[in-house]
């Protein structure tokens, strides 16, 4: 039981240049969750899914597409990377019992130049 | 304003010590509160989760709510270097499905030995 996985762990990109992370969790778990991790910030929601085939936005998803490619793969694309979206990227799922925990990935380091 | 707002720090405190750690947040209508423990490089993972006002203790940990003050607080008794992380308060509301999370933007804790 991995948890939840996401690939890369880090990654440099130009403006401009698009790429796609990859998150996958083995808990079969409905809800999934993007968010990013900025100094200061803390924790905002980029997207979520509540289930497989919907996707709805979360607090700053300009910039952002997702992908809920089924129940356990939930992708994020950058279609033309900006400097200031050079953060921490951190995927969750959530567990629909009682303490409504979010689980969370090891994240993604993405530096835009 | 921002929905949930929490005493950057960073602080140091020396092993054995009490840490208090605090947020407050703005929307009434919260219903659930956790503390999450963020180790350096890692993803966050739950430590405590209450729904109701009054203290909740697990170890050395105790988690406490006052809905009336909107000010939640986690304390950590007898301290260890091992405690050293960034702790974030999140809390959640309930939004159609999406049950979305609201995080406070972290305290960097030390622990020295």
């Amino acid at each position: 039981n991995a948890g939840v996985t996401q690939t890369p762990k880090f990654q440099v990109l130009k403006t401009g240049q698009s790429m796609t992370l990859q998150c996958a969790q083995d808990m079969n778990h409905n809800s999934m969750y993007w968010y990013r991790q900025d100094p200061g910030m803390g924790l905002r929601l980029i997207y979520y899914s509540a289930s497989e085939g919907t996707t709805d936005k979360g607090e700053v998803p300009n910039g952002y597409n997702v992908s809920r490619l089924n129940k356990r793969e939930f992708s994020l694309r950058l279609e033309s990377a900006a400097p200031s979206q050079t953060s921490v990227y951190f995927c969750a799922s959530r567990d629909p019992g009682g303490q409504e925990t979010q689980y969370f990935g090891p994240g993604t380091r993405l530096l835009v130049l | 304003q921002k929905e949930v707002e929490q005493d950057p720090g960073p602080l140091s405190v020396p092993e054995g010590a009490i840490v208090s750690l605090n947020c407050t947040y703005s929307n009434s209508a919260f219903q659930y509160f956790m503390w999450y423990r963020q180790y350096s490089r890692k993803g966050p993972e739950l430590l405590m989760y209450t729904y109701s006002s009054g203290n909740k203790e697990d170890g050395r940990f105790t988690a406490q709510v006052d809905k009336s003050s909107k000010y939640i607080s986690l304390f950590i008794r007898d301290s260890q270097p091992s405690d050293s992380a960034t702790y974030l308060c999140a809390i959640w509301l309930s939004s159609g499905s999406a049950r979305q999370l609201t995080f406070g933007s972290g305290t960097q804790l030390t622990v020295l030995p």
